[in-house]
């Protein structure tokens, strides 16, 4: 069964100190593998789309990198702004018309 | 604003009540998801649309749960004989069918069954 699994499931950075969050996945058949950013009530926001292992994207303090069987987010001198959940997901299978299976996320705290 | 909209943002019903939501994708996108979040967890899938025809459904939609997505343009969801364990954040996401598909979210209708 395709299964993700983010962690850690809760992460309290000072503001400036860089880190990793890690998205490991189970999948048949890898079309894509995504970040979103979420605010508290509000819909999950697109950040990036990776598509093979050793692919690297980059966006502002964010790069996001995979591999074939995870995924790293890592931030570098986050700023309280940061502050939000993290969602990986992946769309799997062979078919253009696959859901996207989500995990349960990482909660990421900046303190000032 | 040319993104996914989602209405009402908020519903506070009472078990038993039928309810109904709508979402408009963005404009040429062809494909529309709908997804229930609840709390602590990620979006989970529910069903999809491309154009008007519903291609798929989760196990999770129940018979009492339906979505329509009329001329291919805005959907609705509708919940019938609302359960307490219904209370979730309903999100609808829109795409356009190409071989790198990205989904983008609506703000989400946020559901409460008394």
């Amino acid at each position: 069964e395709d299964q993700v699994t983010q962690s850690p499931e809760a992460l309290r950075l000072q503001e400036g100190e860089s880190s990793s969050l890690n998205c490991s996945y189970t999948v048949s058949g890898l079309r894509g593998l995504f970040w979103y950013r979420q605010d508290p009530g509000k819909g999950p926001e697109f950040l990036f789309t990776l598509y093979s292992a050793g692919e690297e994207k980059e966006k502002e303090r964010l790069k996001a990198t995979l591999t074939k069987k995870e995924s790293f987010l890592h931030i570098t001198a986050p700023k309280p702004e940061d502050s939000a959940t993290y969602l990986c997901a992946v769309q799997a299978g062979y078919s253009s018309a696959s859901k996207i299976i989500f995990g349960s996320g990482t909660r990421l705290s900046i303190r000032p | 604003d040319t993104g996914v909209s989602q209405d009402p943002r908020h519903k506070i019903t009472k078990r038993g009540q039928n309810v109904t939501f709508r979402c408009d994708p963005i404009s040429e996108h062809n494909r529309l998801y709908w997804y229930r979040q609840t709390l602590g967890q990620g979006p989970e899938f529910l069903t999809y649309f491309q154009n008007e025809a519903q291609l798929e459904k989760s196990r999770l939609l129940s018979d009492r749960f339906s979505a329509e997505r009329p001329k291919g343009s805005f959907s609705t969801l509708e919940i019938q004989r609302t359960e307490q364990g219904d209370s979730a954040m309903y999100l609808c996401a829109s795409s356009l069918r190409t071989a790198q598909e990205t989904q983008y979210f609506g703000p989400g209708t946020r559901l409460l069954v008394l």
